[in-house]
């Protein structure tokens, strides 16, 4: 069955500095990888995937996320972080093999500090 | 509206009672998943549905829950006899799939307390 960790339950970044937040996961065939966003006392908005292709993904609000086949990663990151920024995000992933279901990691609380 | 909508946005039940939460997913997507977020618990999968396949249930965490979905379309979480630990906000999310690559379009929510 698939999984996914996300290490760190909290990060704390300062403006304007670059931003990680970690991301690794298990399959047992091919993933789909997924990177979520969840503001305060809004809904999960999707923020980027990796499907195939191109290692490194971009997506909405300026964010990336480059996946690492070696060591089963998905990092998302930032250059510059936002104080907008902060925010609770959610990797997920799916193996695309067994047409399996989405599994959400616990997530990561970003704290961006002016 | 174009989004996946549930109902009710908010729930307050008694120990013991059954309650019904309802996902009307975006037209034309055929797979439908519920989730429960819990304060520090993350995204709990509950249950998937991929068009006419039998549902994926192997996240229910017990016998008092259940979920249909009708008609391709409209679905139903169940739980019975409730809990105080069910106390979450429920998620519902729809996809196109597209290969199973498609992402999830999250409703609301419905926020379920059981006093």
């Amino acid at each position: 069955a698939q999984s996914v960790a996300q290490p760190e339950d909290q990060v704390n970044v300062a403006e304007g500095n670059p931003l990680t937040v970690k991301c690794t996961y298990s399959v047992s065939g091919n993933p789909y990888l997924f990177w979520y966003v969840q503001y305060p006392n809004r809904g999960l908005q999707f923020l980027l995937k990796y499907i195939t292709g191109d290692n490194l993904v971009k997506g909405s609000y300026g964010f990336e996320a480059e996946f690492n086949k070696s060591q089963t990663s998905f990092h998302l990151k930032k250059p510059s972080a936002l104080v907008s920024d902060s925010a609770l995000y959610f990797c997920a992933v799916r193996d695309w093999n067994r047409d399996d279901k989405i599994i959400f990691g616990k997530g990561t609380r970003l704290h961006i500090l002016p | 509206g174009a989004g996946v909508s549930q109902s009710p946005s908010n729930k307050v039940t008694e120990k013991g009672k059954d309650v019904e939460l309802r996902c009307d997913p975006i037209s034309g997507h055929t797979a439908l998943y519920w989730y429960r977020q819990s304060l520090g618990q993350g995204l709990e999968f509950l249950i998937y549905f991929q068009g006419n396949s039998a549902p994926d249930k192997s996240g229910l965490p017990s016998d008092r829950f259940s979920a249909e979905r009708t008609g391709g379309s409209v679905s139903t979480l169940t739980i019975q006899r409730t809990q105080q630990e069910d106390s979450a906000v429920y998620l519902c999310a729809s996809s196109e799939n597209r290969g199973g690559g498609g992402e999830l379009f999250f409703g609301e929510g419905s926020r379920l307390t059981v006093l």
